[in-house]
């Protein structure tokens, strides 16, 4: 059974730093990895994904890594803004078995950028 | 503008009392899905539908049910609703058509907050 485990749980930077985010998931047999922003109240936003033969991705200021064969992402952001403030969630999305398209979460870092 | 759209956003309800949520892609999407989230538990999936008519069930479909008669909808029926159903619950698409994989990004709706008294 897939697990993912993100690390630190919650992380309060000041403004203008650059850090870190860290997933890591038991199964490596995956199809991609997806890392979402998740807003108070708010659905989720995909930001990166990850497709399993691929080694990162990139948008803005935002960089994900993909280490498949030692289950480990981490997700960058350059220049944090107080606007980065928010929970970001890593998903996998397991290959094989029967619950296509199940993406398996953890359970999130939350991100707190202050000014 | 592309979304996927969730009513209610909010619901308050006694036990036993059926309800449904509505989920609506405007994306053309073949896979849709449903989540819970829970504090200490994170998200799971309830149930997911590859495309019409084909549904399954996820890692909780215990006091679900689903149905897919059109691409676009892909309603959460609660028949007898209870206090542990109570929720934030997340509906999900995906263009990805998983008979000939290949896996893409999953968008999600906004969230209905349910609360079972």
């Amino acid at each position: 059974k897939q697990e993912v485990t993100q690390i630190p749980a919650a992380l309060s930077v000041p403004e203008g730093e650059n850090l870190v985010l860290n997933c890591s998931f038991t199964d490596s047999a995956i199809y991609n990895l997806q890392w979402f922003r998740q807003d108070p109240g708010k659905g989720l936003t995909s930001l990166l994904l990850i497709q399993s033969s691929q080694r990162e991705q990139t948008s803005g200021r935002l960089n994900a890594s993909l280490d498949k064969s030692s289950g480990r992402s981490t997700l960058y952001i350059a220049a944090s803004q107080p606007g980065d403030s928010a929970t970001y969630l890593c998903a996998v999305d397991n290959a094989g078995g029967t619950s296509y398209g199940k993406l398996t979460f953890g359970q999130g870092t939350i991100l707190t950028v202050h000014p | 503008e592309a979304q996927v759209t969730q009513n209610p956003r909010y619901l308050i309800t006694v036990t036993g009392k059926k309800l449904t949520v509505t989920c609506s892609q405007n994306m053309n999407h073949e896979y849709m899905s449903w989540y819970r989230q829970d504090p200490g538990l994170g998200l799971r999936q309830i149930y997911y539908s590859m495309n019409v008519e084909v549904t399954d069930k996820g890692d909780v479909p215990e006091g679900y049910k689903v149905s897919r008669k059109e691409k676009r909808n892909f309603p959460l029926i609660l028949e007898s609703p209870s206090p542990n159903q109570t929720s934030l619950y997340f509906c999900a698409s995906s263009p990805t058509d998983y008979f000939e994989y290949s896996a893409d990004t999953q968008y999600f709706g906004p969230g209905t907050r349910l609360t079972v008294l």
